[in-house]
């Protein structure tokens, strides 16, 4: 049959609040992980990274947290405002390129919509 | 510093036509990748190159689809015969090494296929 596009998942949250956006990935081999923010019509902008020998990182307003153990990585953002309203897309690094001479092939999760209320 | 450039921006072809996207990597890059996106789905590899060399193309579709990237000018994503399911968003993202992981990405092309 036709394939049609999957609803991403959303979350709403009011203006000035933290937001939280959770990513699952799949390689337990990632050593390196990036968070995107896109914007309707635009290419994937880079918020923060990540290697896997740390469990945290800040940036200005952002915080990625990272859980090797159940592979899962955060996108915490403080005093969300109107403008983070975009999907965000967690990226992992699959380290088989550096093995095979190859370089940083990154494996995109299915993105999270996120919707500032006013 | 002008960042990762793509055009066209828009691009509208018959089924059977030929597509050519062109990206130019930001000043001092030399690796270059290409994306495709669905609508509502994230990005997937397609194809990893260096100035004249193919590193890895695991991500492309067998046929149809070819990438370059010379010596001199834009990395070249071409799609023969297109068909309506190549309709999608196309970006290509650089970096100044393999050691860097960061990509940065470019505006994208988005294909539609009549």
């Amino acid at each position: 049959g036709e394939s049609v596009g999957l609803h991403l998942p959303t979350l709403s949250v009011q203006e000035g609040d933290n937001s939280i956006i959770n990513c699952a990935y799949s390689n337990s081999a990632s050593d390196y992980f990036i968070w995107y923010k896109q914007e309707s019509g635009k290419g994937p902008q880079f918020i923060i990274d990540i290697r896997s020998n740390m469990d945290k990182r800040q940036g200005q307003r952002v915080t990625v947290l990272l859980n090797k153990t159940v592979k899962h990585l955060s996108l915490q953002i403080a005093a969300t405002q109107p403008g983070d309203s975009a999907v965000y897309f967690c990226a992992e690094n699959d380290p088989g390129g550096k093995l095979t001479g190859g370089g940083n092939k990154l494996t995109f999760g299915t993105g999270t919509q996120l919707k500032v209320e006013l | 510093n002008a960042g990762v450039m793509q055009n066209p921006r828009h691009l509208v072809r018959r089924r059977g036509q030929e597509a050519r996207l062109r990206c130019s990597p930001m000043k001092g890059h030399s690796h270059v990748y290409w994306y495709r996106q669905l609508p509502e789905e994230g990005l997937k590899f397609m194809v990893y190159l260096q100035k004249e060399n193919i590193i890895d193309e695991s991500g492309m579709p067998k046929e149809r689809f070819s990438a370059e990237f010379p010596k001199e000018g834009p990395s070249i994503l071409r799609i023969q015969q297109v068909v309506r399911g190549d309709s999608a968003a196309y970006f290509c993202a650089s970096s100044p090494n393999m050691q860097q992981g960061e990509q940065y990405f470019g505006p994208g092309t988005r294909l539609t296929v009549t």
